[in-house]
């Protein structure tokens, strides 16, 4: 149980195009979503925390215009990387709490979608 | 501020048991997460702690001491495919994730 899925795994972009990146949760319902963002050999960085029927919480320094999320059911937030630029080439991760299950706090993460923006 | 502390690296030998230690100071505590990451791969959930003592799971257990701000992860009868990254994460007080910035584990036959 308690599987998330990314779509797409890869996607490479042109400079100044949008690109979308959905997070589903397969086998649960989530009205928590988290999105990462992770460059070579460093951690985690929480980019924003995505809620069911409500506008995203984003972190300080992550500009809410450039990265869309929408989280408009309970096993679905996609997150919009608009007029991506190089700099913008990441893993992009997200995660999801089971709320159903035992540990309410753990969060599941997705298998992540490599960006690369030429 | 919010701190998170683990080696960056470390080596063992397949067969062996590691110790991956984490201490942290942290706004609020409602419990501690590991997670391993192969490279190029997403974490995976390996062990929540949220009171004091082991838990232990197959090869793998983790212990937490909250009065000190420390847990461990340990890994006994390692394999080759325990070379990852093992990330300490702890839930705050607002329960948001504080990550620590990973523990390479480099396993040698």
């Amino acid at each position: 149980g308690a599987v998330v899925s990314q779509h797409p795994s890869w996607v490479i972009c042109k400079s100044g195009t949008s690109v979308k990146i959905e997070c589903r949760s397969l086998d649960f319902q989530a009205t928590t979503m988290f999105w990462y963002r992770q460059f070579p050999k460093q951690s985690l960085m929480l980019m924003a925390t995505s809620n069911e029927g409500s506008k995203a919480t984003y972190e300080q320094g992550v500009e809410k215009d450039k990265f869309l999320i929408n989280h408009a059911s309970l096993t679905l937030s996609t997150l919009t990387v608009t007029s991506a630029h190089p700099e913008d080439s990441s893993f992009y991760i997200c995660s999801a709490k089971d709320l159903g299950g035992g540990d309410e706090e753990t969060q599941y993460f997705g298998p992540g979608t490599r960006l690369l923006v030429l | 501020g919010q701190n998170i502390d683990q080696p960056t690296e470390m080596t063992a030998t397949e067969g062996a048991i590691v110790q991956i230690n984490c201490t942290y100071q942290t706004s609020g505590f409602n419990g501690l997460f590991w997670y391993q990451q192969h490279a190029g791969e997403a974490p995976t959930f390996l062990s929540y702690n949220v009171l004091d003592g082991l838990e232990e799971k197959g090869r793998f257990s983790s212990f937490l001491s909250r009065s000190k701000g420390y847990s461990y992860l340990l890994l006994k009868e390692l394999q080759m495919k325990d070379s990852a990254s093992y990330l300490c994460a702890v839930s705050d007080s607002n329960y948001q994730l504080i990550w620590g910035a990973g523990t390479k584990l480099i396993i040698k036959p």
